[in-house]
């Protein structure tokens, strides 16, 4: 069985504050990996995805992750946040197994303040 | 491209009734996913198409629920009859055979 955990539910930062939200995922196999957003009202946005290569992944808007294997980690991070970064983030893995359907984490909330 | 299209955006209803959501994918895509949205749970995957076939369904809730595919551009999520704990944001999403999955905009149900 495959799942992802991120361990933090509620974020709250001030801008220009840098930013790291955790992720870990539980699979024996080869995964390919996510981080979706959501900003409040609208859909799920991919931010920047993992599938193999260079573990250090650069995103839209700043956002960058890093995949540990070793660790089973695939954390989000921006150095500098800004206001407009509030929204729900979402840390997803996808499988050739599951048919590359996506298993999503809880999501962490991100308020940006002023 | 007009990315995932998905109709109603919202739809309250009541107890009993039945519900049909639609989605059409984006053009030239061969996958097609049903995500719900709810506080309690957060995303889960209820069904997914390849190529115009469900493929997988554990997700689906119960027998109230059913999808379908009848061509590659145009899905149904139906529930028959709806109860007040379905209500959630469901949300269509697509892709290219293993490659990223673009979302709709999502539906979101409010059953009385």
């Amino acid at each position: 069985a495959q799942s992802v955990s991120q361990h933090n539910h509620h974020v709250i930062l001030s801008e220009a504050a840098s930013l790291e939200l955790g992720c870990n995922y539980s699979y024996g196999g080869t995964v390919n990996l996510f981080w979706y957003v959501q900003y409040p009202g609208q859909h799920l946005q991919l931010l920047l995805k993992y599938f193999s290569g260079d573990p250090l992944v650069k995103g839209i808007k700043g956002f960058e992750a890093e995949f540990i294997k070793s660790k089973f980690s695939f954390n989000l991070r921006k150095p500098s946040v800004q206001w407009s970064d509030t929204a729900e983030y979402f840390c997803a893995l996808d499988n050739s197994n599951s048919g590359y359907a996506l298993n999503f984490g809880k999501g962490t909330s991100l308020l940006v303040t002023p | 491209d007009a990315g995932v299209i998905q109709s109603p955006r919202h739809e309250v209803t009541e107890m009993g009734q039945e519900v049909t959501l639609r989605c059409k994918p984006i053009s030239g895509h061969n996958s097609l996913f049903w995500y719900r949205q709810t506080m309690m749970r957060g995303l889960e995957l209820l069904i997914y198409f390849n190529n115009n076939v469900p493929i997988d369904d554990s997700g689906m809730p119960e027998d109230r629920f059913s999808a379908k595919m009848p061509n590659a551009s145009f899905s149904t999520l139906k529930i028959q009859p709806s109860e007040p704990r379905d209500s959630a944001v469901y949300f269509c999403a697509s892709s290219h055979l293993a490659d990223t999955q673009y979302f709709g905009p999502g539906t979101r149900l409010t059953v009385l």
